[in-house]
This record gives C-alpha cells, sequence and structure tokens, in this order.
C-alpha cells in the first residue's frame, strides 16, 4: 500500500533553514509528481510546491518562491523541501502528496509540524 | 493567480439530510477542479476529481457537478462520518490554489 512518511520538522528560529523529506513507498515513486502542502494551526490548506516525476519541472506559490526549494532523489523515493530564510508565517504542518495519473493529489502523508519562533 | 471562494464557510447539517456546498473560481478552470475532506488532525482524503469524477472507495452519496467557475459537491444523504471540513482546488494552472473551506457541522 502507498506511504508517505515526513520527517525533518521541529522548532527553528526566524532567518534559519530546515530541510524536510519524505519518504515514499508502495508505488513506483519515479512516475508520479510529488506536491507539499502546508496548513497553520486552525487554518485552510495552502499549496506550496510541486515537482515533476524526474525533477525538471518545478513550480512554487509566490509566498516562498526564492527561499524554498523542492527536490527528489528517486534512487532513494524521497522528495525534499529545503527551506531557507524561515518566518513565522511558515508555521505549519507540511504534508507531502503524491500526484495521481489525473493530476490531483490521490495519498498523504501524516505531516510533520515546523514551528518558526525565537 | 487564480482565487478560489467557497460558501459558505459553516454550514449545520443533520443525519439524513442532502447538503449542497459551493466553490466558485476567479477565472474558468474548465474541470480541473477537486474536492477534499479534511478531519481534525488528519491528512486530506481526496473525494472527487476533474470536477465530477468520484474517486475510488468514496461513498456514491457524494457527487460532485460544474464546470468553468462554478462548482458544488453534493452529499445525498448526511451520514456521521460526512463532518468535517471540506475543501476545494483548482489544478488548471499553478499555483494550485485551495477554496478556504467549508465546516460541515452536525446541527
Amino acid at each position: 500500500q502507498v506511504q508517505l512518511v515526513e520527517s525533518g520538522g521541529g522548532v527553528v528560529q526566524p532567518g534559519r533553514s530546515l530541510r524536510l523529506s519524505c519518504a515514499a513507498s508502495g508505488f513506483t515513486f519515479s512516475s508520479y509528481g510529488m506536491h507539499w502542502v502546508r496548513q497553520a494551526q486552525g487554518k485552510g490548506l495552502d499549496w506550496v510546491a510541486v515537482i515533476s516525476y524526474d525533477g525538471s519541472k518545478k513550480y512554487y506559490v509566490d509566498s516562498v518562491k526564492g527561499r524554498f526549494s523542492i527536490s527528489r532523489d528517486n534512487s532513494k523515493n524521497t522528495v525534499y523541501l529545503e527551506m531557507n530564510s524561515l518566518r513565522a508565517e511558515d508555521t505549519a504542518v507540511y504534508y507531502c502528496a503524491k500526484e495521481s495519473g489525473s493530476y490531483v493529489k490521490d495519498y498523504w502523508g501524516q505531516g510533520t509540524l515546523v514551528t518558526v519562533s525565537s | 493567480d487564480i482565487q478560489m471562494t467557497q460558501s459558505p464557510s459553516t454550514l449545520s447539517a443533520s443525519v439524513g439530510d442532502r447538503v449542497t456546498m459551493t466553490c466558485r473560481a476567479s477565472q474558468s478552470i474548465s474541470s480541473w477542479l477537486a474536492w477534499y475532506q479534511q478531519k481534525p488532525g488528519k491528512a486530506p482524503k481526496l473525494l472527487i476529481y476533474k470536477a465530477t469524477s468520484l474517486e475510488s472507495g468514496v461513498p456514491s452519496r457524494f457527487s460532485g457537478s460544474g464546470s468553468g467557475t462554478e462548482f458544488t459537491l453534493t452529499i445525498s444523504s448526511l451520514q456521521p462520518d460526512d463532518f468535517a471540513t471540506y475543501y476545494c482546488q483548482q489544478y488548471n494552472r499553478y499555483p494550485y490554489i485551495f477554496g478556504q473551506g467549508t465546516k460541515l457541522e452536525i446541527k
């Protein structure tokens, strides 16, 4: 069965960096795009970034452009989110999600909490 | 960016009721719309994709309609497990913006 397991969250000071990982299993990872979506406590879903199946295409929401970078290692079945220059407003649960053949997110991880605070 | 607006923000209903919620896009997204259900502390779950297609394993009481800029999610007969927050998301163009959500509460 499909499993997505995020890790790397924690408490970090404003301006610092953090790298999230999402380990995938149960499907042919190298055939599917992968997304990161975040959710601040008590707020709605906020799409963050996507990477194509081969890593050649990447797209970001404006609020993280230039600060966040999505990447993947198909040999390790893992997608990453490198987050730099973190701000208080980046505090959220970060979910990774698999893109289906119909371009929607059909499987999600359990999320990892990132808290940006001094 | 394409903006997504859901209404109402909160919907109160009873078990057995038929409920409908709406999602509007700021410009045409054809049928590139998905609906997700989220319960507290859990990841979202895909219900509907391409505006009207039911995801495998999702009960048939859920249905989606619409195209262009106006979309609806209907639950034909509410079950206790359906009380949750529902989000629409457009995937016509990046960034893939979500609506702000409709919280379905027990009346």
